[in-house]
């Protein structure tokens, strides 16, 4: 079982220049997120879908786009790299009924902006 | 903010021992989470307690929870090398989207 897959691993950019970060998972789960992890302060909110063409912000929109288009699929995009957005990156999913928010995580994606 | 906050932030033991972490947060809760995270993972789920329980068990694993002083704890017992990892407590405030807010984590070091 793969649970929730997250490429790239690693990446390093240059200011101004744009990317995408991939996740995808294969439990079938509703609820997407993204969240970024900088020292000392824990795990913010990206985006976050509830389903397939649905999307949200979270406590930290600025800088990035989301989309999703299948149930599987949420990638973040980041449309014009700062030094800001340095951080580990992590995609998480989680399903419905009575342990619906309990959140699977990917590996993250380590981002360094030059 | 509402935000989960985790104390003490490091903590460091030997192993054998037990280990506390605690967790306070800021408004009502459906439920409460912890995570557990290994240097360069993910985040892996622990254990949920809800908002009408007082504590649970999970294998070596103790958490309650008083939602009179807003505040959770976790206790490891019998700690072990391998339980070196960051522990976050999670807060779910009842959003629709099941949305969860995290704590900056505890930093726990069990030494061999």
């Amino acid at each position: 079982n793969a649970g929730v897959t997250q490429t790239p691993k690693f990446q390093v950019l240059k200011t101004g220049q744009s990317m995408t970060l991939q996740c995808a998972q294969d439990m079938n789960h509703e609820y997407m997120s993204w969240y970024r992890q900088d020292p000392g302060m824990g795990l913010r909110l990206i985006h976050y879908s509830v389903g397939a063409g649905i999307t949200d912000q979270g406590e930290v929109p600025n800088g990035y786009n989301v989309s999703r288009s299948t149930t599987e699929d949420f990638p973040l995009r980041l449309l014009s790299a700062a030094p800001s957005q340095t951080s580990v990156y992590f995609c998480a999913s989680h399903g419905t009924g009575r342990a619906k928010n309990i959140q699977y995580f990917g590996a993250g994606t380590r981002l360094s902006v030059l | 903010s509402q935000q989960g906050e985790e104390d003490p932030q490091a903590l460091s033991i030997q192993e054998g021992e037990n280990a506390t972490m605690n967790c306070s947060y800021k408004t009502s809760i459906n439920n409460l989470q912890w995570y557990r995270q290994n240097s360069g993972r993910g985040l892996v789920h622990l254990i949920l307690i809800r908002s009408n329980e007082r504590e649970k068990h999970s294998g070596r694993l103790r958490v309650t929870l008083d939602t009179s002083k807003k505040s959770s704890s976790l206790l490891i017992t019998a700690s072990r090398a391998a339980d070196t990892a960051s522990y976050f407590c999670a807060t779910d405030f009842g959003g629709s989207q099941g949305n969860l807010i995290f704590g900056k984590g505890t930093k726990l070091s069990v030494k061999p």
